[in-house]
C-alpha cells in the first residue's frame, strides 16, 4: 500500500465531459501538490493547496484539500483533448511522496 | 532557457556495464533530487541534496552513487546495470527542501538489454 492512493488509476472520457480524481491517504499532510505528466515530459506543478477545506481553481481545474488534511480531489469540468495526461498528487511527509497517479485519457 | 535539464534523454546498454546521468539546473534552487519512475508510472525519490549535501538517501542499491559537484548539478553514477534498472530517471530541483514545489527535468530513459 502507497503512502498517497489515488482514484481511478485509469480514465478514458468523451471530451466535454467532468470528471473527478481523487487523493487519498492515512496520513496528514501539511500540503499537498498536484501535478500533470505529459507522455516524454517531467512532471509539471499545477497547484498547492496547504490549508484544510481550500479550494483553488485554476480555469476548468478545481482543486480541494480535504478538511482534516489527508486527501484532495481535483475535478476537470468540461474536459477537453489537451487535458490528457498523468496526473499526480505529492506531499511531503518527511520526504517528498508521490502518488499512485492517475491516467487521464480525453477523446475527442 | 531549459530550467532543469538532464542528459541523455536515451540510453540503452548492456547489463553489467557502468553508466551516468547528468543534471543541471539554472534557476537557483538549493534542493536537488533523483526520482525513478517504473512502468507503472509510479515515481519515488532515490536520493536528495541541499546545497550539494546528502539528505535523502532512499533504500537503493548502492551500485547508485549521487554526486553533486555544486548546487546546480546532480549526477547519478550506476555501476554494473541490471535488468530491473530499466526506468525513466528524472531529476528535479527546487528552492529548499520539505513543501516547495519541484521543477523536473524531461527523463532519461534508461533500457537495459
Amino acid at each position: 500500500t502507497q503512502l498517497l492512493e489515488q482514484s481511478p488509476q485509469f480514465l478514458s472520457i468523451q471530451e466535454g465531459e467532468n470528471l473527478t480524481v481523487y487523493c487519498n491517504s492515512s496520513s496528514v499532510f501539511s500540503s499537498l501538490q498536484w501535478y500533470r505528466q505529459e507522455p516524454g515530459e517531467g512532471p509539471v506543478l499545477l497547484v498547492t493547496v496547504v490549508t484544510g477545506g481550500e479550494v483553488k481553481k485554476l480555469k476548468r481545474l478545481t482543486f480541494q484539500f480535504g478538511d482534516a488534511r489527508k486527501d484532495s480531489s481535483l475535478h476537470i469540468t468540461a474536459a477537453q483533448p489537451g487535458d490528457t495526461g498523468l496526473y499526480l498528487c505529492a506531499g511531503p511527509l518527511g520526504q517528498f511522496y508521490f502518488g499512485t497517479g492517475t491516467s487521464l485519457t480525453v477523446i475527442p | 532557457d531549459t530550467a532543469v535539464s538532464q542528459t541523455p534523454k536515451y540510453l540503452v546498454t548492456q547489463m553489467g556495464n557502468d553508466k551516468s546521468i547528468k543534471c543541471e539546473q539554472n534557476l537557483g534552487h538549493d534542493t536537488m533530487y533523483w526520482y525513478k519512475q517504473d512502468s507503472k508510472k509510479f515515481l519515488k525519490i532515490m536520493f536528495s541534496y541541499n546545497n550539494k549535501e546528502l539528505i535523502i538517501n532512499e533504500t537503493v542499491p548502492n551500485r547508485f552513487s549521487p554526486k553533486s559537484p555544486d548546487k546546480a548539478h546532480l549526477n547519478l553514477h550506476i555501476n554494473s546495470l541490471e535488468l530491473g534498472d530499466s526506468a525513466v530517471y528524472f531529476c528535479a530541483s527546487s528552492p529548499a527542501v520539505s513543501n516547495q514545489p519541484q521543477h523536473f527535468g524531461d527523463g532519461t530513459r534508461l533500457s537495459i538489454l
